[in-house]
């Protein structure tokens, strides 16, 4: 039971490219979200997934796309990479109202 | 969005003294939780409140869901070097299947041996 896996751990991109992270779990949890953390600002809801096929917006929403085609995986997409999405992003799943959350990317863009 | 107050921000303290943090927020919560995060690695879970007024102890820490349902806090007793890392608390709103938390802003402890 590996819980939540997130990969990959570390990335740099460019301005303007894209790329996608992604993140996987193993406990058949129906909710999953995407949260990035800056300094100073706690975690902050990007997108989230209420089960396969339904996904809605958090708090900090623009520049990032998201799919939930099965109930294991919800990748996140950065369609074309800006210099403020640089930080550290963590999937997490719900089971019970308990999120769990995986590693984390740490992500640098130039 | 909405906003969860914790604090303190940052604490310095003496190994084997208790340690007090809390979180205050203008809206009712259904459940408070409290995580830990180590340097490089994502929250764990530390302790999860259910009901106003319900006290949970794991451990040497022990934290309170507050009677109003908009504030929470969480202590430590006898702190030891490895309760280094930032703590948040993320209160839920539970509803129509959705689990979405909103999280404080940490509180950063350093335990000096």
């Amino acid at each position: 039971n590996a819980g939540v896996t997130q990969t990959p751990k570390f990335q740099v991109l460019k301005t303007g490219q894209s790329m996608t992270l992604q993140c996987a779990q193993d406990m058949n949890h129906e909710y999953m979200s995407w949260y990035r953390q800056d300094p100073g600002m706690g975690l902050r809801l990007i997108h989230y997934s209420v089960g396969a096929g339904i996904t809605d917006q958090g708090e900090v929403p623009n520049g990032y796309n998201v799919s939930r085609s099965t109930t294991e995986d919800f990748p996140l997409r950065l369609l074309s990479a800006a210099p403020s999405q640089t930080s550290v992003y963590f999937c997490a799943s719900s089971g019970q109202s308990i999120e769990f959350f995986g590693p984390g990317t740490r992500l640098t863009v130039l | 969005g909405q906003q969860l107050n914790q604090s303190p921000q940052s604490m310095f303290i003496q190994e084997g003294e208790d340690v007090s943090m809390n979180c205050t927020s203008s809206s009712i919560f259904n459940t408070w939780l409290w995580y830990k995060q180590d340097p490089g690695e994502g929250p764990v879970l530390l302790i999860a409140l259910y009901k106003a007024g319900e006290l949970t102890s794991n451990g040497r820490l022990t934290a309170q869901f507050g009677i109003t349902r908009k504030d929470s806090f969480l202590n430590i007793s006898a702190s030891i070097p490895s309760d280094v890392g930032i703590y948040f608390c993320a209160g839920q709103r539970s509803g129509a299947g959705s689990y979405q938390l909103t999280f404080g802003k940490g509180t950063k402890l350093s335990v000096i041996p």
